[in-house]
């Protein structure tokens, strides 16, 4: 039992690339959602999904893009990575967000040059 | 939408002493309120939750009390051990919706 997996755990992209932050669960969690984490700011949402084909926006979405096509994957797209992208992003599932905490996974650190 | 403050940013306490770690909240539908510890380099783990329905829970040396009526709870770790040296974060959830909304964070340091 892998929890949440994400890949790749650094990046380092420039200005204007674009990429794919993977993220997989194997607990059958309908909810899933993408947190940034950034100094002195604790963890802002970006986009959220409560089941397959189902996904809506957080706290601070615009750059980021995200779809929903089975339950166990929920991957996150920069469409044009800026410096103001580069933070750490977590991953998290969980059976219910409203009743049950997250499994968060062990984050990717991304950074825009 | 919700807003949920914590203080302080950071706390010192030697090895043996109490921890108490305070958060607000501004929804007032919000009824699930889980903290997490996050240690250097990894993700945020579940230590304990609370629901509105409870005024305190315990496990072990960590308890939180919430108090509905102020919109505020706590978080109490007792006898502490350089292992719970991290940043610990609150957070709080409505049952209207599925966003939940986490604190700044607070930075403990356990000094043996």
């Amino acid at each position: 039992n892998a929890g949440v997996t994400q890949t790749p755990k650094f990046q380092v992209l420039k200005t204007g690339q674009s990429m794919t932050l993977q993220c997989a669960q194997d607990m059958n969690h309908e909810y899933m959602s993408w947190y940034r984490q950034d100094p002195g700011m604790g963890l802002r949402l970006i986009h959220y999904s409560v089941g397959a084909g189902i996904t809506d926006q957080g706290e601070v979405p615009n750059g980021y893009n995200v779809s929903r096509s089975t339950t166990e994957d929920f991957p996150l797209r920069l469409l044009s990575a800026a410096p103001s992208q580069t933070s750490v992003y977590f991953c998290a599932s969980s059976a219910d967000s409203r009743n049950y905490g997250y499994t968060f996974g062990s984050g990717t650190r991304l950074t825009v040059v | 939408g919700e807003n949920v403050e914590q203080h302080p940013s950071t706390l010192s306490v030697q090895e043996g002493d109490s921890a108490v770690i305070k958060c607000t909240y501004s929804d007032s539908a919000s009824n699930y309120f889980p903290w997490y510890k996050q240690e250097l380099g990894k993700g945020p783990q579940l230590i304990i939750d609370i629901r509105s329905n409870v005024g305190e829970k315990k496990d072990q040396r960590i308890a939180v009390t919430l108090n509905k009526t102020a919109k505020h709870f706590s978080l109490h770790i007792t006898e502490t051990q350089p292992e719970d040296s991290a940043v610990y974060f609150c957070a709080a959830s409505s049952k209207g919706y599925q966003k939940v909304t986490f604190g700044t964070g607070t930075k403990l340091q356990v000094i043996p």
